[in-house]
């Protein structure tokens, strides 16, 4: 399975913008970017996708570098509803090939007031 | 809205008993479910892929006989965790969704299972 890595944490102050990153550099040629987030006690929530180009809706904005070996998810203005833990995930575009998620440590997002 | 419901949310159990988790897809077919474990202050653990009609695949290290799925529906799949022990004791989430990974999962919220 291609593999991310992201940081453990990060910091950020509320209604400012947050840049997560997440490195990718083994990620095939078939692999979607997918962003997923987890508020305490709940289960994961998906928050974006992407394949080649750069991605917006109405939770975040998801940035894709020109080789595809490193994502950033945006969120434009932060607040403190967004504080959870972030996946970066790689899922295989060819139907019924690793359909299964799986999830790395990624990275603790705490919202300063 | 949500379109995985996870229940219960929330089940508190003597040491011995057999809890039973079931995971519904509400508007949408699911020939694929997965299960997941969480431990506090990590990553969720896939356990297992649930397949509907057939069985379950589960993940190495996790005990088939402990932890049984059945998926007869394409709508539900339930996990029984049998002679449920305190080490048990975690937060257990399921996913659904279809095959076309440009397509997101979707998750329940969760059940918190606690083994006196």
């Amino acid at each position: 399975d291609a593999k991310t890595t992201q940081p453990n944490s990060m910091e950020s102050n509320e209604e400012e913008p947050v840049h997560l990153p997440c490195n990718h550099s083994t990620i095939s040629g078939t692999d979607y970017i997918h962003w997923y987030r987890q508020l305490p006690s709940q289960g994961p929530e998906y928050v974006i996708h992407g394949l080649t180009s750069n991605v917006n809706n109405r939770m975040a904005s998801l940035a894709i570098a020109e080789d595809r070996k490193s994502s950033t998810l945006i969120l434009h203005r932060a607040t403190l509803r967004d504080a959870a833990v972030y996946y970066c995930i790689l899922r295989d575009v060819v139907v019924g090939r690793d359909d299964k998620i799986i999830f790395g440590k990624g990275t603790r997002l705490h919202i300063l007031p | 809205g949500a379109v995985v419901s996870q229940h219960p949310s929330r089940v508190i159990c003597k040491s011995g008993t057999s809890v039973k988790i079931e995971c519904r897809s509400l508007d949408f077919q699911a020939t694929t479910m997965f299960w997941y474990r969480q431990f506090p202050k990590q990553s969720l653990m896939l356990m297992a892929t649930s397949n509907e009609g057939s069985k379950a695949t589960y993940e190495q290290g996790v005990e088939k006989d402990k932890f049984l799925i059945n998926h007869a529906s394409l709508t539900l799949s339930t996990l029984t965790v049998t002679s449920a022990h305190p080490e048990d004791s975690s937060f257990y989430i399921c996913s659904a969704g279809t095959a076309n990974s440009n397509q997101p999962q979707h998750f329940g919220d969760g059940t918190r299972l606690s083994i006196l």
